[in-house]
């Protein structure tokens, strides 16, 4: 199984839309989780964290459920710039290393 | 300016040659990272160091040999380049190395590496 897992994608939405990304991770050992994104052949971008207690920023929420092992985006009134590969990201306690998934690529129409 | 710089930025090479990949940042962050992320797009650990001192080796093949002359470079050497070996390596530092749970890393802008 892998460490991370997230939605395959692409998700393709009209701009204005809601849209919604799940994350789940296998090592219940994860200590810290953050969103990334990736634009097309550019390096990885700290979105945000993801605080147990859920956390948002603008237009973009996201949430945690430890006992599920499962992570949530929300992004609410989508932009065309926010077309992007979204990456769920856990860090194991005791390690500095960060375990991405795979990512899932949303794409945003006019 | 930039914060983690990487040269070069487009390396072609034919298999069974040697290069190097060169990674710098000025945020003053006490550890560094290589990442390999392959044609279908997984971004994978390779290796960490913490001021100058290697701590993680995610099983890379020994071809692979990372070089920090300080803490604010981390240069990557690879021996005997294979056809597999072709991805894009990612640089990344961050401050405290994890100690702090949101300690954030910050990526380098890439070197995408073809073996013919």
């Amino acid at each position: 199984r892998k460490e991370v897992e997230q939605d395959p994608g692409p998700f393709n939405v009209p701009e204005g839309a809601t849209v919604a990304f799940n994350c789940t991770y296998s090592n219940s050992a994860s200590q810290s989780f953050f969103w990334y994104r990736q634009d097309c052949r550019k390096e990885p971008k700290l979105l945000m964290s993801v605080y147990s207690s859920g956390n948002e920023d603008g237009r973009f929420t996201a949430q945690l459920n430890r006992a599920s092992q499962y992570i949530s985006l929300l992004i609410r009134d989508s932009k065309l710039s926010d077309s992007a590969t979204y990456l769920c990201v856990v860090r194991y306690s005791g390690y500095s290393t960060l375990t991405f998934g795979k990512g899932t690529m949303l794409l945003v129409s006019p | 300016d930039t914060a983690v710089s990487q040269t070069p930025k487009y390396l072609v090479t034919q298999m069974g040659n040697d290069k190097s990949i060169k990674c710098e940042q000025n945020l003053g962050h006490d550890t560094m990272y290589w990442y390999k992320q392959d044609s279908k797009k997984f971004l994978k650990i390779m290796f960490s160091y913490n001021n100058k001192e290697l701590i993680i080796n995610e099983t890379v093949p020994n071809r692979f040999s990372p070089k920090s002359p300080d803490k604010a470079h981390l240069n990557l050497h690879i021996n005997s380049l294979e056809l597999g070996d072709s991805a894009v390596y990612f640089c990344a530092s961050s401050l405290l190395g994890g100690k702090a749970g949101t300690d954030t890393q910050y990526f380098g802008p890439g070197t995408r590496l073809t073996v013919l």
